[in-house]
C-alpha cells in the first residue's frame, strides 16, 4: 500500500497571513507529485506537478518544494486571502507494474482564510 | 476542448436499481480514471485505464461495480444493484502519458441512492 500524507487535515488563518502544509509519501519508486486545488462544488485542479530532487515551483503567491531523498512536499502560501480558502491535495505517482500511471492522492488539507 | 465532461451531474436512485454514469475524456489523452469522494476515504481511485485497457481496478469496491471503456472517447461506470452506501461524489479524471501533466477531472457526479 502506497500511503500519501498530508498536514493538518485543517487550518484557519487570518487574512495576510502566510501559511504551509505538508505532503509525505513513500520515497521507494518515487516517481512525480502533484498539487491540486478543490475548490468547494467544484473539481479539483491542478496547481504544480514535480519530479526532481529539490524542485521548487511558483504561481503566484503559491509556491512548493519536493525532497524526494526524504519523502516530503511542501505548499507555500504568502499573504493568504479569502479566496485560497480550499482543499489542497497531493498526489504521487510511483513506478513500477501498475502503480506507474495512477495518482494516489492524500486527504488533503482544507485551508479557511478569514477576512 | 471542452474538458473532462460528466453525466449525469446529480442521480438519485433507489436502492437496488442500475446506475450507469458516464465520462468524456479531454481528447487526446491516454489515461483515464474513475475517482470516488466520499466523507470518510477522500478521493479514492476506483479504476484507471491507459489507451482503453483497464491497468488497476484494485480500488473497485465489488462486484457490483464495473467500468468499461469502448472507445478513446467514452467511458461507464455501472452500480448494479445500487446500495444506499454507494452515495457519493464521482469523479472522472483524464491525462496524457507524459510524465510532468496534470489531470483534469471533470465536475463529477453526485449519486445519491435511497
Amino acid at each position: 500500500i502506497l500511503n500519501v500524507e498530508q498536514s493538518p487535515q485543517s487550518l484557519h488563518v487570518q487574512e495576510g497571513d502566510s501559511t504551509n502544509f505538508t505532503c509525505s509519501f513513500p520515497s521507494s519508486n518515487f516517481y512525480a507529485l502533484h498539487w491540486y486545488r478543490w475548490e468547494t462544488a467544484k473539481s479539483p485542479e491542478a496547481l504544480f506537478v514535480m519530479t526532481l530532487n529539490g524542485d521548487e515551483k511558483k504561481k503566484g503567491r503559491i509556491s512548493a518544494t519536493l525532497n524526494t531523498k526524504e519523502g516530503y512536499s511542501y505548499l507555500y502560501i504568502k499573504g493568504s486571502q479569502p479566496e485560497d480558502s480550499a482543499t489542497y491535495l497531493c498526489a504521487s505517482q510511483f513506478a513500477g507494474g501498475t502503480s506507474y500511471g495512477k495518482l494516489t492522492f492524500g486527504q488533503g488539507t482544507i485551508l479557511t482564510v478569514h477576512p | 476542448d471542452a474538458g473532462v465532461i460528466q453525466s449525469p451531474r446529480h442521480e438519485v436512485t433507489e436502492m437496488g436499481q442500475e446506475v450507469t454514469l458516464r465520462c468524456k475524456p479531454i481528447s487526446g489523452h491516454d489515461y483515464l480514471f474513475w475517482y470516488r469522494q466520499t466523507m470518510m476515504r477522500g478521493l479514492e481511485l476506483l479504476i484507471y485505464f491507459n489507451n482503453n485497457v483497464p491497468i488497476d481496478d484494485s480500488g473497485m469496491p465489488e462486484d457490483r461495480f464495473s467500468a468499461k471503456m469502448p472507445n478513446a472517447s467514452f467511458s461507464t461506470l455501472k452500480i448494479q444493484p445500487s446500495e444506499p452506501r454507494d452515495s457519493a461524489v464521482y469523479f472522472c479524471a483524464s491525462r496524457p502519458l507524459r510524465v510532468n501533466t496534470e489531470a483534469f477531472f471533470g465536475q463529477g457526479t453526485r449519486l445519491t441512492v435511497v
